[in-house]
């Protein structure tokens, strides 16, 4: 069984500053995807980025970036220029590849407070 | 393209009745997963489907059913409701087959409290 933990319940950030989330994971599989999910207070859960097990590159989208060190099984969220928008929960899931099915297995969030 | 939408949104249930959520996926999207959200045990897998059949199952007592019909939209129903089954539910879509990235996308939720 896959496990992921989020060892931040809680951060905060200056508007305009740079924050780093963490996320680390236990798995014995070789192929896999990663994700960061968003989840702004009383809204819907939104995707931020995917990064597939095989691939060396670090995801990249807009503002967001990930740091995936594979050996290491950890899977950190870069948010620069933080904004106002970008105050919410933030869940950090893992889903096996390989015509497994779609099972997302969630962290348990990190609440994120952007202060004007 | 129309998002993923679920009905009702709110509900309120007395214990022991049961209960049937509905959910319409991504239009071509072909898997249907389901997650409970509580803020003691956070978000949990109930189950999936892809093609009307039941693909992943977490662990959940049998109180806690679904199906997938052949338009791909999903209910889930849960029998002899107790006052822990007040929660989030979830229902995130995906395209779901070989060519998949595994991408699920998330409906608003059906907020379910049990009296």
């Amino acid at each position: 069984a896959q496990t992921v933990t989020q060892s931040q319940p809680e951060m905060s950030v200056q508007e305009a500053e740079t924050v780093t989330l963490s996320c680390t994971y236990d798995t014995s599989e070789s192929n896999y995807y990663l994700f960061w999910y968003k989840q702004p207070p009383s809204r819907q859960m939104i995707l931020v980025i995917r990064q597939e097990a095989y691939k060396q590159q670090n995801a990249t989208e807009n503002r967001f970036s990930v740091n995936f060190q594979k050996a290491a099984k950890s899977f950190s969220l870069k948010i620069s220029d933080s904004q106002l928008g970008d105050t919410a929960m933030y869940f950090c899931a893992f889903s096996m590849a390989g015509g497994a099915g779609n099972m997302l297995t969630f962290g348990g969030g990190t609440r994120l407070m952007v202060k004007p | 393209k129309a998002g993923v939408t679920q009905t009702p949104r709110y509900l309120i249930k007395t214990r022991g009745q049961q209960v049937t959520l509905s959910c319409s996926p991504i239009s071509g999207h072909r898997s249907v997963s389901w997650y409970q959200q509580t803020p003691g045990q956070g978000l949990q897998f109930l189950f999936e489907y892809f093609s009307e059949t039941q693909r992943n199952k977490g662990n959940f007592p049998g109180r806690f059913s679904g199906r997938q019909f052949s338009n791909s939209r999903s209910e889930m129903n849960v029998s002899t409701l107790e006052l822990g089954d007040s929660a989030l539910y979830l229902c995130a879509s995906s395209l779901g087959g070989t060519l998949s990235s595994y991408e699920q996308y998330f409906g608003p939720g059906t907020r379910l409290t049990v009296t």
